[in-house]
């Protein structure tokens, strides 16, 4: 139980495109969903908390412009990188979590923006 | 300020020893704690919780809170060297709404 899948696991783009991330909850509904991003070899970052149906909340610094986040239902979280610049580059993965506190991750999305 | 502390390591561990993991948080009133296993280039994959003071044990992984100082341990018993990874430590803060507090993550090699 507790799968989350993510889509694409990566993806190259040029400079100034925009990029679509799914993240899905397989077997649960997810009440809330959470996106990361790491850089190599460094910690996780939050960069937003989604609830279905309403508003994410970013983390301060996060530009929730650049970074668009849906959660369109309980099973669906969508995190659009509206025109990628290099900088963008990173591995960003989403988590959900049912009733508990614990957070179950995707497998993460390595985005190359060239 | 919300807190939680780990030793980045990297911790060498020999095959078949214990190996222990350690972290320590800010808020007294934290309720809720959990390891988390990362393998280089891949995502977090849940690996124990605990909520309460004591131990608690699955499999060769034993999870250890002691709430009174603060600090979660993980320990990993006959120690493999599919073992070797980064261990984040993560804690729920009573009012961070759903989100965890991460640790920075110990790095732990397991030497054959």
């Amino acid at each position: 139980g507790a799968v989350v899948s993510q889509h694409p696991s990566r993806v190259i783009c040029k400079s100034g495109t925009s990029v679509k991330i799914e993240c899905r909850s397989l077997d649960f509904q997810a009440t809330t969903m959470f996106w990361y991003r790491q850089f190599p070899k460094q910690s996780l970052m939050l960069m937003a908390t989604s609830n279905e149906g309403s508003k994410a909340t970013y983390e301060q610094g996060v530009e929730k412009d650049k970074f668009l986040i849906n959660h369109a239902s309980l099973t669906l979280s969508t995190l659009t990188v509206t025109s990628a610049h290099p900088e963008d580059s990173s591995f960003y993965i989403c988590s959900a979590r049912d009733e508990g506190y614990e957070q179950y991750f995707g497998p993460g999305t390595r985005l190359t923006v060239t | 300020q919300k807190e939680v502390e780990q030793n980045s390591g990297p911790l060498s561990v020999p095959e078949g020893a214990i190996a222990s993991l350690n972290c320590t948080y800010s808020d007294r009133g934290s309720q809720s704690f959990f390891w988390y296993r990362q393998y280089s280039g891949k995502s977090p994959e849940l690996i124990m919780s605990i909520y309460s003071n004591g131990d608690k044990e699955d499999g060769r992984f034993t999870a250890q809170l002691n709430k009174a100082s603060q600090y979660v341990s993980l320990l990993i018993r006959d120690s493999q060297p599919s073992d070797s990874a980064t261990y984040l430590c993560a804690v729920h803060f009573m009012d961070s709404n759903y989100q965890l507090i991460w640790g920075a993550g110990t790095k732990l090699i397991i030497k054959p």
